[in-house]
């Protein structure tokens, strides 16, 4: 079966410190792969997106990036944090693009002081 | 740009009830997800839904979907305490060769009172 792992579970960050979240996938081969940021209170705003290694989309402008350094691993980094940058990010695959859902990892919960 | 409208945000129920949570969405999909989160938890997947007409069922939640009107309902039939959560739906607008992501809901934080 497929499992998704994410990590650390919790950050604490002070701003302009940098940042470096990953993901893997386990079970299943060429997944795309989705960040999303929930902030406290709301949905899910998806942030990055992969359907291959190397491959990149972004969907908002922010001081974020990502990575896919290997077919299963999603990398969420950034140079300098931002009070903003605070919120609950979730890491979720799929293969099958026609009949999804995403499945989601627990989720990395940020605070940035 | 899409947008995916969910309502009510917040509802307070008592058990034994039954409601219904309303999504909206403004652009043409066939394609529509929800699911649900526990407080500081992440998402699980209640439903997936594919076609204009489709009914899914899992114990007292059912979710359907029509394309038309561009509205997904997930009803809620004898509320118990444990279906207390925020329910989110998402939609899906991905075309051609790419895997483009979800679009969410604000979500429908809903207390089921004993």
């Amino acid at each position: 079966s497929q499992t998704i792992h994410q990590w650390p579970a919790t950050l604490v960050q002070p701003v302009g410190s940098p940042l470096s979240l990953e993901c893997t996938v386990e079970g299943t081969s060429n997944p795309n792969l989705y960040w999303y940021r929930q902030a406290a209170g709301r949905g899910l705003q998806l942030l990055f997106y992969s359907v291959g290694i190397g491959q990149i989309s972004s969907e908002v402008p922010q001081n974020l990036s990502a990575s896919r350094p290997q077919d299963r691993q999603f990398i969420l980094s950034s140079k300098k944090l931002l009070l903003s940058d605070s919120g609950f990010y979730l890491c979720a695959w799929s293969v099958d693009r026609e009949i999804r859902p995403q499945h989601f990892g627990d989720g990395t919960r940020l605070s940035i002081l | 740009e899409l947008k995916v409208e969910q309502n009510p945000l917040f509802l307070s129920m008592q058990e034994g009830k039954n409601y219904t949570i309303y999504c909206n969405y403004s652009t043409t999909s066939d394609r529509l997800y929800w699911y649900r989160q526990d407080p500081g938890k992440s998402l699980e997947s209640l439903f997936v839904l594919l076609s204009n007409g489709a009914v899914k069922q899992e114990g007292r939640l059912m979710a359907s979907l029509d394309t038309k009107a561009r509205l997904s309902t997930l009803h809620i039939t004898a509320a118990v305490h444990d279906l207390s959560a925020t329910y989110f739906c998402a939609v899906d607008i991905s075309t051609g060769g790419g895997a483009d992501g979800l679009t969410f809901g604000k979500g429908t934080h809903l207390i089921i009172q004993p």
